[in-house]
């Protein structure tokens, strides 16, 4: 079956760098989507993207965040100057078409550690 | 606003015995909800999801889900649980408005321990 694969799997990053999360959708798939979740709490959307553009965004998604998708396969989310409350497990997602009743299927997720 | 409780963060059962796992929802549309379950370092799964049609919902390894507008709820059920059920289910619930949406909202997640 196919699946989202994210990587890495683990980043550990210094406060202040910047880092890039890295995901291959589902190749069919139209949608694109990051959450993420914090340590102890709940799942928070991030972002969705489609035809090259960001279509929601959620409050937590401010300047520092931007995605992009820099060919056929990958989807990228980057995080420009780090804090340590952007150590979190970032989750990948993609679904076929628009509508609530399209379901997301998720990677494994890239857990974020700033130091 | 739209938003998702499960009741209980934490639910044991014994091996052979029956799941339930709680959800509510709150929606001003006509919301589509899912449960997704989550191993240890794993992804998310889809096990089911509910869109409108049957309001009973049949899922992945024998768990389903009822939609009761009324109550709204959208409990989580298995008549019996096995070991590799032991994970984290998460109810979570896209509020559609009318398709112009495609965020998720998750609950809090339930984590289900399975007792041999």
């Amino acid at each position: 079956e196919p699946e989202v694969t994210q990587t890495p799997s683990h980043q550990v990053t210094q406060m202040g760098q910047e880092v890039i999360l890295r995901c291959v959708p589902i190749s069919n798939h139209l949608y694109f989507y990051w959450y993420r979740q914090i340590l102890g709490q709940k799942v928070e959307f991030l972002v969705s993207f489609y035809n090259n553009e960001i279509s929601e965004k959620s409050e937590i998604f401010d300047d520092q965040f931007s995605v992009e998708r820099p060919d056929g396969s990958n989807f990228t989310l980057k995080i420009r100057s780090t804090k340590l409350e952007d150590s979190a497990m970032y989750f990948c997602a993609s679904s076929e078409a628009l509508g609530g009743d399209q379901p997301q299927h998720f990677g494994d997720g890239t857990r974020l550690s700033i130091l | 606003a739209q938003s998702v409780t499960q009741l209980d963060s934490h639910v044991s059962v014994s091996e052979g015995t029956p799941v339930l796992l709680r959800c509510n929802y709150s929606s001003s549309y006509s919301p589509s909800l899912f449960w997704y379950v989550q191993h240890p370092n794993k992804g998310l799964q889809l096990l089911l999801k509910y869109t409108s049609a049957a309001t009973l919902v049949k899922g992945i390894n024998g768990f389903e889900a009822e939609f009761k507008k009324s109550e709204t709820s959208f409990h989580l059920t298995k008549p019996s649980a096995h070991m590799s059920d032991a994970a984290e289910y998460f109810c979570v619930v896209n509020p559609g408005y009318g398709g112009a949406t495609n965020k998720l909202i998750f609950g809090t997640g339930t984590l289900l321990a399975v007792q041999p």
